[in-house]
């Protein structure tokens, strides 16, 4: 158990829907990392918080939005659903702060989106 | 091509050695990470190694750097069934802390 937790496990809509899944970090960990897990991107980096602030951004599309709340949950929410956004989502902490490169990510269970 | 490349498959005996392979584009790489990955399950960091160094033992686990080529392994011995997981290696470079990740390496470990 990394500590990190995420709701819902499984989540299935339709297109042009939108959703909202939910992080929860590692006590003490102050950034949150979103990516996105298919099989034909492979995991990919969506955004970054850190204390309740952006902090990096990767290949999140403009449909995509996410935010730090301040008892540091995250949420990602995802709007206009396509078929191809159908993946599974992971949440990642870390309590790197700054100074080095070096970045132990603990990930959540994730939750599996399917969009029909 | 992509910034860190693996194979997609790896098959093994149990009790055999398993190695699976790496290689990386940005020489300006500072640390060098595996995770591994089970069904259902999040990633979940097993070794990591700092570019400055050759090779890190962890175990079972043998980690080689091999800076020149911008290739790293990842050693398992008296591999188990247990081990049967998709590994990632994955990278952060000096002024990005954000680890770019390969597709993952299947490894099955058969009886």
């Amino acid at each position: 158990d990394s500590g990190v937790t995420q709701t819902p496990k499984h989540l299935i809509t339709a297109t042009g829907q939108r959703v909202t899944l939910r992080c929860s970090p590692r006590s003490g960990d102050l950034s949150v990392y979103w990516y996105q897990q298919s099989l034909d991107q492979g995991l990919q980096f969506l955004i970054q918080y850190y204390n309740g602030e952006e902090r990096a951004k990767g290949n999140i599309l403009e449909r995509f939005s996410a935010q730090q709340f301040p008892d540091l949950h995250s949420e990602l929410n995802l709007s206009s659903l396509e078929l191809g956004d159908s993946a599974l989502y992971f949440c990642a902490s870390s309590p790197r702060t700054s100074g080095s490169d070096y970045n132990e990510q603990f990930f959540g269970p994730g939750t599996r989106l399917t969009v029909l | 091509g992509e910034d860190v490349e693996q194979s997609l498959f790896l098959s093994v005996r149990e009790g055999d050695s398993s190695v699976i392979n790496c290689t990386y584009t940005d020489s300006s790489s500072t640390y060098l990470y595996w995770y591994k990955q089970e069904p259902g399950a999040g990633l979940q960091l097993l070794t990591y190694i700092f570019s400055n160094m050759d090779m890190k033992q962890d175990q079972r686990l043998t980690v080689l750097l091999n800076k020149k080529d911008k290739h790293l392994s990842l050693r398992i011995a008296d591999t188990q069934t247990g081990d049967s997981a998709i590994y990632f290696c994955a990278e952060t470079k000096g002024g990005s802390y954000i680890p770019t990740f390969g597709r993952g390496t299947s490894l099955i470990v058969h009886p």
